[in-house]
């Protein structure tokens, strides 16, 4: 167990729909990331929160949003959904920017059909 | 950008060596990290090298050599449940994001 927990585990929603998944880091970790794991495409770094500032953008659509909150917990919106969303979302957590390890959480399972 | 290459599958027998390669090319590299990944469940962390050498622990010993792109991950008296991907991922200096390789599957047979 790191530590890092992720809600909901499984998630299907049919295409056009929104959804937030919600991750709270370890205890006392100012940075959360978030990745997409999906068959073909390995884990793709999306975006990197580190207390509540947005650091760092990878390749994320613009249908999707994610925000950190004063509790340090985060949540990554996607909307507009389409069948290619379908993959594994990570979170993961550190305890400062440049950290050596990040931590990740056990991952929500979201199908699009 | 960076380009991340290792070997998609490989085969080792239970009690063996096994040696997987990691390739990359990054402008500002700032360390190399190994992570463990079983089906469907989280990447967990495994070793991290920022300087050239070996780092080793426990079964798992990782290398870097920054002049030449290139880190391995070197496990030891290999146990049926070491089955899994083996992710490796990069990160730069300035950022703290890590890029992913899209990771090797390793499979022991007994």
């Amino acid at each position: 167990d790191s530590g890092v927990t992720q809600t909901p585990k499984h998630l299907i929603t049919a295409t056009g729909q929104r959804v937030t998944l919600r991750c709270s880091p370890r205890s006392g970790d100012l940075s959360v990331y978030w990745y997409q794991q999906s068959l073909d495409q390995g884990l793709q770094f999306l975006i990197h929160y580190y207390n509540g500032e947005e650091r760092a953008k990878g390749n994320i659509l613009e249908r999707f949003s994610a925000q950190q909150f004063p509790d340090l917990h985060s949540e990554l919106n996607l909307s507009s959904l389409e069948l290619g969303d379908s993959a594994l979302y990570f979170c993961a957590s550190s305890a400062r920017t440049g950290a050596y390890e990040q931590y990740f959480g056990p991952g929500t399972r979201l199908t699009v059909t | 950008g960076q380009n991340i290459d290792q070997p998609t599958e490989m085969t080792a027998t239970e009690g063996a060596i096994v040696q997987i390669n990691c390739t990359y090319q990054t402008s500002g590299f700032n360390g190399l990290f190994w992570y463990q990944q079983h089906a469907g469940e989280a990447p967990t962390f495994l070793s991290y090298n920022v300087l050239d050498g070996l780092e080793e622990k426990g079964r798992f010993s990782s290398f870097l050599s920054r002049s030449k792109g290139y880190s391995y991950l070197l496990l030891k008296e290999l146990q049926m449940k070491d089955s899994a991907s083996y992710l490796c991922a990069v990160r730069m200096r300035g950022n703290e994001k890590l890029t992913f390789g899209t990771g090797t599957r390793l499979t022991i047979i007994p």
